[in-house]
């Protein structure tokens, strides 16, 4: 069946660098844009990237432009999620999530929990 | 920055149909799509395309656009039902996403 395991969450202090991973199992992979979605504590959804299925295409949400950036490993079938300068405001689960394909396949992870604290 | 608009709650009683709003400049050119969630869960897609019911999804939802709005419609909402929903869609470029605040369904 369908996984995506995220990992790499945890707590960091602010202005310090996170990676966040996502290990994708039982669909292909390397055919699918994937995205990331973080939710804050008790917050909405808020869409954060998104990458080709080649990973030759990425773009960000302005607020974390230029602080994260999005990639792809299509031989690991892993995802993943640099995270520089964070700031308390990136407080959230953060999850991995494949484009909708046109018949209507969609899937999350289970979430990993970035804490920005000193 | 683009935005989606959602009611920040709906209200029905089991059995009456609720429905619930998205709004969007780009809505009339780039597809929306629903999704469910529950707490401490993943959320779960419900519509996608508009107006596309994903297999394993009840016939109860349903989806439907006009212009810049759209609708996500659940028929006879039963007390599973009760969640929050949120809109997605992309912008006029398809270049960049966002999701409504989203809607809380409570089933009184």
């Amino acid at each position: 069946q369908v996984q995506l395991v995220e990992s790499g969450g945890g707590v960091v202090q602010p202005g310090r660098s996170l990676r966040l991973s996502c290990a994708a199992s039982g669909f292909a992979f390397s055919s699918s844009g994937m995205f990331w979605v973080r939710q804050a504590p008790g917050k909405g959804l808020e869409w954060v990237a998104v990458i080709s299925y080649d990973g030759s295409n990425q773009n960000y949400a302005d607020s974390v432009k230029g602080r994260f950036t999005i990639s792809r490993d299509n031989s690991k079938n892993t995802l993943y999620l640099q995270m520089n300068s964070l700031r308390a405001e990136d407080t959230a689960v953060y999850y991995c999530e494949t484009a909708v394909t046109t018949q209507g396949k969609n899937y999350w992870g289970q979430g990993t929990l970035v804490t920005v604290s000193s | 920055s683009y935005e989606l608009t959602q009611p920040p709650s709906v209200s029905v009683s089991p059995g009456q149909t609720a429905r619930i709003t998205c709004s969007g400049d780009a809505l009339a050119k780039q597809y929306a799509y629903w999704y469910q969630q529950k707490p401490g869960q993943a959320p779960v897609l419900v519509i996608y395309k508009d107006t596309e019911t994903p297999s394993g999804i009840p016939e109860r939802f349903s989806g439907s656009s006009s212009g810049t709005t759209v609708t996500l419609t659940i028929s006879g909402v039963q007390a599973e039902d009760e969640a929050d929903y949120y809109c997605q869609s992309a912008d006029n470029s398809g270049t960049f996403w966002v999701f409504g605040g989203g809607t809380k369904l409570t089933v009184l």
